[in-house]
């Protein structure tokens, strides 16, 4: 297992544009995160999965932001309609774990920049 | 409000000089907190964790619930220690809430 893996790693998109992010979690983990990173802010939590079940999103998770773990082990995030705001880079992590004290292994990242 | 502050962008040290990374918190609840590290070119990792007070890389941390603090220090800086550090609040299940982060540069 080479832990947390993100894809595409790049994506340069035009306003107005969809995009899918894909994370792929350790594989025993039961918990899934997503969080986003601007330029010199740390990371800011959107949503996060136990097992497929959605149990929090952030404010910050407009109605164009969705995000899916449909078995319980991928999970996607999709833009709709993106704009030059939304270009950041979007963490994945996974946890294993039933409590808050779960360590976050974290995917190196999907860049988006919103032309 | 629940708030994490690192007050330092940018902590330039010599090696072998000691190094401190500031982190204050802000929480109505009792505090479980962490340091991430993000070495060039690599992924977020936990560097250590305040319930375990353990040294990881020589470097430790203690919550001090009075000061709402929990700095980072080690010792003698080493050039490998070169990285952005963050201090992270848990806020509730699966939510952690990050500060803005320390680029901490280690000059030979």
């Amino acid at each position: 297992d080479t832990g947390v893996s993100q894809d595409p790693r790049h994506k340069i998109t035009k306003r107005g544009q969809n995009v899918t992010f894909r994370c792929d979690p350790i594989s025993e983990h039961n918990r899934l995160y997503w969080y986003r990173q601007t330029l010199g802010q740390g990371p800011e939590f959107l949503t996060y999965f136990q097992n497929e079940a959605q149990l929090e999103k952030s404010r910050l998770l407009s109605d164009r932001f969705s995000a899916e773990r449909p078995k319980g082990s991928f999970s996607t995030l999709e833009i709709q309609r993106t704009e030059q705001g939304d270009s950041a880079m979007y963490l994945c992590a996974s946890s294993l774990g039933s409590g808050e004290r779960g360590e976050l292994f974290f995917g190196e990242g999907s860049r988006l920049t919103v032309l | 409000a629940q708030r994490v502050t690192q007050p330092e962008k940018l902590l330039s040290v010599f090696k072998g000089a000691p190094v401190e990374l500031k982190c204050n918190y802000s929480y109505s609840g009792s505090p479980e907190l962490f340091w991430y590290v993000q070495y060039s070119r690599q992924r977020l990792q936990l560097l250590l964790r305040h319930i375990s007070r353990e040294s990881i890389k020589g470097f430790t941390a203690d919550l001090n619930k009075g000061e709402t603090s929990f700095h980072l220090k080690k010792p003698f800086a080493q050039e490998e220690d070169s990285a952005m550090y963050y201090c992270a609040l848990v806020v509730g299940w699966g939510k952690f809430q990050f500060g803005a982060g320390t680029q901490v540069v280690v000059t030979p």
